[in-house]
């Protein structure tokens, strides 16, 4: 089976644009998590969706928002950004069995120039 | 106060040795607990979770859960060169595991 997939693996965007990175979770996983990881750093909760309902949500600004679709993929997109936004952004799916395992993907590789 | 910490490092051990791992958590209704390992370069993987006090044992590696002391600990026994990683303490503060809040990590050289 596929594991978590993410797409683009890289991609490189200048001040004040807009981003939108795109997730698969694993066949059977219903919820989607977002994190940011900044080199150096562990990953920072940003959201988690449900069933296409958000569950949860880190202490990120409004510029972040992200969406669940029927197929269970998610999209997290960022409005207007900054250098600071420069990061791994990692998607993960949890098994319905709800050990709470996160299966991550490879991450997309954002950098803001 | 941060949520989850662990001692930075970076951490060095030699080939065999035991390396010991410290993660404490600020929420103290937290249930579940879990250790990652992330490669340079590569994405968190799961080595273990635990959920109640006391040991868990996976192999050459050990979890340790205080949820009085708001602590758990993860030993490598017998450290090979390649476990040199960073490990991640991971813990759910939310209900039905939907806020996993990591550390910062600690990095790990086991040297040959």
């Amino acid at each position: 089976d596929a594991g978590v997939t993410q797409s683009p693996t890289h991609l490189i965007k200048t001040r004040g644009q807009h981003v939108t990175l795109r997730c698969s979770p694993i066949s059977g996983h219903k919820s989607v998590s977002w994190y940011q990881q900044v080199l150096g750093q562990g990953p920072q909760f940003i959201f988690q969706y449900y069933e296409k309902e958000e569950r949860g949500r880190g202490n990120f600004p409004d510029r972040f928002s992200a969406r669940q679709f029927p197929n269970y993929s998610s999209e997290l997109n960022v409005n207007a950004l900054l250098l600071g936004d420069s990061a791994l952004y990692l998607c993960a799916s949890q098994s319905p069995v709800t050990t709470g395992e996160l299966f991550f993907g490879e991450g997309s590789r954002l950098t803001v120039l | 106060q941060k949520e989850v910490e662990q001692n930075s490092g970076p951490l060095s051990v030699p080939e065999g040795a035991i390396a010991s791992l410290n993660c404490t958590y600020s929420d103290r209704g937290s249930q579940s607990f879990f250790w990652y390992r992330q490669y340079s370069g590569k994405s968190p993987e799961l080595i273990m979770f635990i959920y109640s006090n006391g040991d868990k044992e996976d192999g050459r590696f050990t979890a340790q859960l205080n949820k009085a002391s708001q602590y758990v600990s993860l030993l490598i026994r017998d450290s090979q060169p390649s476990d040199s990683a960073t490990y991640l303490c991971a813990v759910n503060m939310g209900y039905n595991n939907n806020d996993m809040r990591f550390g910062a990590g600690t990095r790990l050289t086991v040297k040959p």
